[in-house]
């Protein structure tokens, strides 16, 4: 059974023309969290939600925003994509951020890319 | 800002070898994490370590946590074509502030 599920698995958009990415979780989990990945690269954290509580890395772009309406969803939304966001996007859970707690499970990406 | 360390950065071998691979810091970590990703999915969990010198089996896995909690090993016994993958180690530091992935072993086993 899927517990982070993230829709679509690859969207195209253009230059410029904003995009949301969609993730769901049915873990009941606290913590969501959005990375960014590029190709031969490792996960890169672009923040994370505890509960409402909105965390962003300090090198996260402007350009990127993201919501949480609820325990279940969050949303990454990418304002004006430039040719350089072009990457998987992968959403993240985990109970808490400590210990065993802090696991994170991770859904299967969606790649996007831009024209 | 800790950095996690992962060598080799790339490992082939045959089928029925066994291989170790290494996530180090300089820094303590309260947790480790090991994934194993293929091409165009999600990182797939394999263990988390939290206790010094802890040592954890899953089948062919064998995961080790450093006494210090500064570093972590991952052995795989008769390797098998399946195992071929990314595998990342990934953390937070003892402070809670950062949570970091190590960029990475790709590990291919060729039947």
């Amino acid at each position: 059974d899927a517990m982070v599920i993230q829709n679509p698995r690859y969207q195209v958009t253009q230059f410029g023309k904003p995009v949301t990415l969609s993730c769901s979780q049915t873990l009941n989990h606290n913590v969501m969290y959005w990375y960014q990945q590029k190709s031969s690269q490792a996960p890169k954290l672009l923040f994370h939600y505890y509960d409402k509580d909105f965390n962003n890395e300090a090198d996260t772009p402007d350009n990127f925003q993201s919501r949480r309406p609820n325990t279940s969803f969050c949303f990454l939304d990418i304002r004006s994509p430039g040719l350089g966001d072009a990457a998987m996007y992968l959403c993240a859970t985990s109970r808490g951020l400590a210990g065993m707690s802090d696991t994170q499970y991770f859904g299967p990406g969606t790649r996007l890319t831009v024209l | 800002t800790q950095l996690l360390e992962q060598s080799p950065q790339f490992l082939s071998i045959q089928e029925g070898e066994n291989l170790t691979v290494y996530c180090n810091s300089s820094s303590v970590f309260s947790s480790l994490q090991w994934y194993r990703q293929e091409p165009g999915e999600g990182p797939v969990l394999l263990v988390t370590v939290v206790t010094g010198g802890e040592v954890k089996k899953l089948k062919r896995l064998t995961f080790q946590f450093g006494d210090a909690r500064k570093d972590s090993s991952l052995h795989i016994t008769a390797a098998q074509p399946g195992d071929t993958g990314l595998y990342l180690c990934a953390g937070r530091d003892n402070y809670g502030q950062n949570f970091v992935f190590g960029p990475g072993t790709r590990l291919s086993v060729l039947p």
